[in-house]
């Protein structure tokens, strides 16, 4: 399977703040994901980033709050904007592989805002 | 919309008891079907899939059946050990939308020796 990274793999920010996101892949993939979880609680997905397009936000996310950045096929970035503690998370990259079935999902950044 | 129902936790179970953590989906399509699995401090990993119905995955000694019929997917192993402690996801993914994977809300399982 794919290797993931993720960086920072954890970041302490201020309310008001921005932080951006790196997920790196080691090889090309074509769709990629952005989830987070919040603490204690499973996984929501964010937006579905795709190479040479803009990124599809689910419902309840902005791309004013979540700008996500998808320049080639081995590379994605989400921006958290004007941070408050409710955005304090855990934000997870997934790709999707082989034949389309399964994702696999980097370690992971862990955001608190204070 | 999708969804995933799993069961509440916390479960608790002595090492080599028998687990079952039950999930249940409702979906417009003819999804895959995932057992995520999250240890302590850790990221998610893929603990098995099934891609048809009746299909089996089995990794590490857990076990799943894709049942139609009943829309469920229940993961369970034999004899669990105190390193299966984790966080346990059930997820699908419906290949006639999003292709995104929907989660349920996870099942904590502490194994103790």
């Amino acid at each position: 399977s794919a290797v993931i990274s993720q960086k920072p793999s954890r970041d302490i920010c201020q309310r008001g703040t921005s932080l951006t996101i790196q997920c790196q892949v080691d090889s090309q993939v074509t769709m990629m994901f952005w989830y987070r979880q919040q603490p204690g609680q499973s996984l929501t997905l964010i937006a579905t980033a795709n190479q040479g397009s803009e990124a599809t936000y689910e419902s309840g996310f902005v791309i004013d709050k979540f700008p996500i950045s998808r320049p080639n096929l081995t590379f994605s970035t989400l921006t958290v904007s004007n941070m408050s503690p409710e955005d304090s998370s855990i934000y997870l990259c997934s790709v999707e592989e082989g034949q389309g079935v399964e994702q696999f999902f980097g370690p992971g950044t862990r955001l608190t805002v204070l | 919309g999708d969804s995933v129902t799993q069961m509440e936790g916390p479960v608790t179970l002595s090492e080599e008891a028998f687990l079952t953590i039950n999930c249940t989906y409702t979906a417009t399509g003819y999804p895959s079907l995932f057992w995520y699995v999250q240890y302590p401090g850790e990221g998610l990993q893929l603990l098995l899939k099934a891609t048809k119905a009746d299909d089996k995955g089995s990794n590490k000694g857990f076990e799943a059946t894709y049942r139609k019929e009943t829309t469920s997917f229940h993961l369970e192993k034999g004899s669990v050990q105190v390193s299966d402690s984790a966080v346990y996801f059930c997820a699908l993914s419906d290949y006639t939308g999003r292709r995104a994977l929907t989660f349920g809300s996870g099942t904590r399982l502490q194994v103790q020796p």
